[in-house]
């Protein structure tokens, strides 16, 4: 069962274009968490969402977590090439790997120059 | 260089062999994780240690897979009688145990390809 439903599944923009992609769960989530990660590489951390309606900013990124704290999204402004990668999201949650933080299948984006 | 150090990188063995590999945390952590992760997949959680005791264990890790995590520094994970299916990136994180959120620092993983 995937608790963490992200979409797009894939995304292929072209540089300096705005883009938004989503994490959607039916579960309430005390925090959220949204990782990139590069082909080869392991996720990074970008940031973390904890109160409903929260926003955050990192440059050209945009983290909102919603009200009922059952989705987030990222937004990204003007994107460049160097914003290509799988983008995360994962919350602490019990499913049938135990009480674990957990990813969604990810967002896969390729921004063209 | 202070980050999560994985070995070896990349693994190819046939099918029905053992492989181990080897998880190097940030050294003030007291947490470490690890996670599979196949092609079009988000990272799936198999188990974690605080210190050197094993805290969860994921439902979906077959028998075939052991951890361990002596004195609770590094970390090593083995699957013996390889199938086809194990072929994955695993990965390894480490954490601190605090205040807040906790935040995983992750390794480069180790590519593993079964034959």
């Amino acid at each position: 069962t995937q608790l963490l439903e992200q979409s797009p599944q894939f995304l292929s923009i072209q540089e300096g274009e705005n883009l938004t992609v989503y994490c959607n769960s039916s579960s309430v989530f005390s925090s959220l968490q949204w990782y990139r990660q590069e082909p080869g590489e392991g996720p990074v951390l970008l940031v973390t969402v904890v109160t409903g309606g929260e926003v955050k900013k990192l440059k050209r990124l945009t983290f909102q977590f919603g009200d009922a704290r059952k989705d987030s999204s990222l937004h990204i402004t003007a994107a460049q090439p160097g914003d290509t990668g799988l983008y995360l999201c994962a919350g602490y949650s019990n499913s049938n790997s135990g009480y674990a933080l957990n990813f969604g299948k990810g967002t896969s984006l390729l921004v063209t120059p | 260089d202070t980050g999560v150090s994985q070995n070896p990188r990349h693994k190819i063995t046939k099918r029905g062999q053992n492989v181990t590999f080897r998880c190097d945390p940030i050294s003030e952590h007291n947490r470490l994780y690890w996670y599979r992760q196949t092609l079009g997949q988000g990272p799936e959680f198999l188990t974690y240690f605080q210190n050197e005791a094993q805290l969860e264990k994921s439902r979906l890790l077959s028998d075939r897979f052991s951890a361990e995590r002596p004195k609770g520094s590094f970390s090593t994970l083995e699957i013996q009688r390889t199938e086809q299916g194990d072929s994955a990136m695993y990965l390894c994180a480490s954490s601190r145990r605090g205040t807040g959120v906790e935040k995983l620092f992750f390794g480069s993983g180790t590519q593993l390809s079964v034959l």
